[in-house]
């Protein structure tokens, strides 16, 4: 069945460092893929998407390309702020499993000041 | 827009007794869904409705039951508590032109006793 794997936590960094945070994933068909980012005691937000290979998807200075020939969904920001401390998942859907979403384990990111 | 609304936000219940968490999006989005999240695991899928009248098993249905009320409305149910069940629980939907896309709510934080 289809499964997304993230890199391990927590991740932390200092203000204005660059982040990386590892997808991948394994699923039948062509699915979509998603980051969401949950801020403390709240729900997921939608961060960012991408509906076919080669796509890249951004908001609010994060980005992430899906490369189907290593099946990765790495998101990206090149300058994290205090306010970016939060929990990351990364999710696959469609496919096969049309509007079901497949989850990763979620990354915790703390930022420094 | 409200967007995606849970009741209650917090809960706590001695086991074998019984709760309904309540969901309601004003979206006008066709398919919702039910996920449990726990520590390290991301988010699996409890129960899922397509459209209203329709209701399917996800990943983890045992212990749960659910009803779509309207379109509007779905209902997931605790008939028995289990400390197992001790966990956060969120509510999604997605509308029809975009399927796999997910809008979660706030939540509801559940600990079985």
């Amino acid at each position: 069945g289809d499964s997304v794997t993230q890199m391990e936590g927590p991740v932390t960094l200092s203000e204005e460092a660059f982040l990386t945070i590892n997808c991948t994933y394994t699923a039948t068909g062509y699915p979509s893929l998603f980051w969401y980012v949950q801020y403390p005691g709240e729900g997921l937000q939608l961060l960012l998407k991408a509906t076919k290979a080669d796509d890249k998807g951004s908001n609010k200075g994060f980005e992430a390309t899906y490369r189907k020939e290593t099946t990765s969904f790495h998101l990206e920001k090149g300058s994290v702020q205090v306010s970016d401390s939060a929990v990351y998942f990364c999710a696959l859907g469609g496919g096969t499993s049309y509007g079901k979403l497949t989850f990763g384990q979620g990354t915790i990111l703390t930022v420094h000041p | 827009n409200a967007g995606v609304t849970q009741t209650p936000k917090f809960q706590v219940l001695k086991t074998g007794q019984s709760m309904t968490l309540q969901c309601a999006q004003d979206m006008n989005h066709n398919s919702m869904y039910w996920y449990r999240q726990d520590p390290g695991m991301g988010l699996r899928l409890i129960y899922y409705s397509a459209s209203e009248g329709t209701t399917d098993k996800g990943e983890v249905p045992n212990g749960y039951n659910v009803s779509r009320l309207n379109k509007r409305e779905f209902s997931l149910r605790l008939e028995s508590a289990a400390p197992s069940q001790t966990s956060v629980y969120f509510c999604a939907s997605s509308p029809p032109d975009d399927g796999p896309t997910q809008y979660f709510g706030p939540g509801t934080r559940l600990l079985v006793l």
